[in-house]
């Protein structure tokens, strides 16, 4: 069976500190990969999304990047953490368009 | 106009109650869409497919109507358990494989 590991699950992070939240897939290959984004009360917002090794599309213009390394490795990184960037972010992959969604992390960048 | 759309809420129902929500969507060429249901401060779960001929599984049932480019959610009998957010998901314009949520519709659900 297909599982997803995101890591860490809670992280607080200072102003201007980098970021590396990592995401890995397994029981399938080849997976759609997405980084999701959902702010307190609000709907998640597409950051990523990767249909295969190093093919990364960035929906929204940020101070955050995704790589894709491996087939089943998806890494969301920022160099210098803004307060805007707290929030919960999702790491999700989906086959057949269903998409299954990691336990998330939750940022706070104080 | 966002990709997809519902209507945030909140509904607040009484148990029992048969509730009902819509999305709509502006990809006409989208092919498949689903139900997702997100607990307070966890994950979003696959809740169930949508299908033009529509999808029942027990109390909820699901909806494609192509013609006006919406979906449905409904829900006969709410539990209190059934107390959460429902987003609706559908395909970007690109087609991709981009999956793109509503910002989700909360249902609350009182005694």
């Amino acid at each position: 069976s297909q599982t997803i590991h995101q890591w860490p699950a809670t992280l607080v992070q200072p102003v201007g500190s980098p970021l590396s939240l990592e995401c890995t897939v397994e029981g399938t290959s080849n997976p759609n990969l997405y980084w999701y984004r959902q702010a307190a009360g609000r709907g998640l917002q597409l950051l990523f999304y990767s249909v295969g090794i190093g093919q990364i599309s960035s929906e929204v213009p940020q101070n955050l990047s995704a790589s894709r390394p491996q087939d089943r490795q998806f890494i969301l990184s920022s160099k210098k953490l803004l307060l805007s960037d707290s929030g919960f972010y999702l790491c999700a992959w989906s086959k057949d368009r269903m998409a299954f969604f990691g336990q998330g992390t939750r940022l706070t960048v104080v | 106009r966002k990709e997809v759309e519902q209507d945030p809420g909140p509904f607040n129902v009484p148990e029992g109650a048969t509730v009902a929500f819509n999305c709509t969507y502006s990809n006409s060429a989208s092919q498949s869409f689903f139900w997702y249901r997100q607990d307070c401060r966890k994950e979003p779960k696959l809740l169930m497919s949508v299908y033009s001929s529509g999808n029942e599984d027990g109390r909820f049932t699901a909806q494609l109507n192509r013609a006006s480019q919406y979906i449905s959610l409904l829900i006969r009998d709410s539990k209190l358990s059934d107390s959460a957010t429902y987003l609706c998901v559908g395909h970007g314009s690109s087609n991709t494989g981009k999956l793109i949520f509503g910002q989700g519709t909360t249902l609350q659900v009182k005694p």
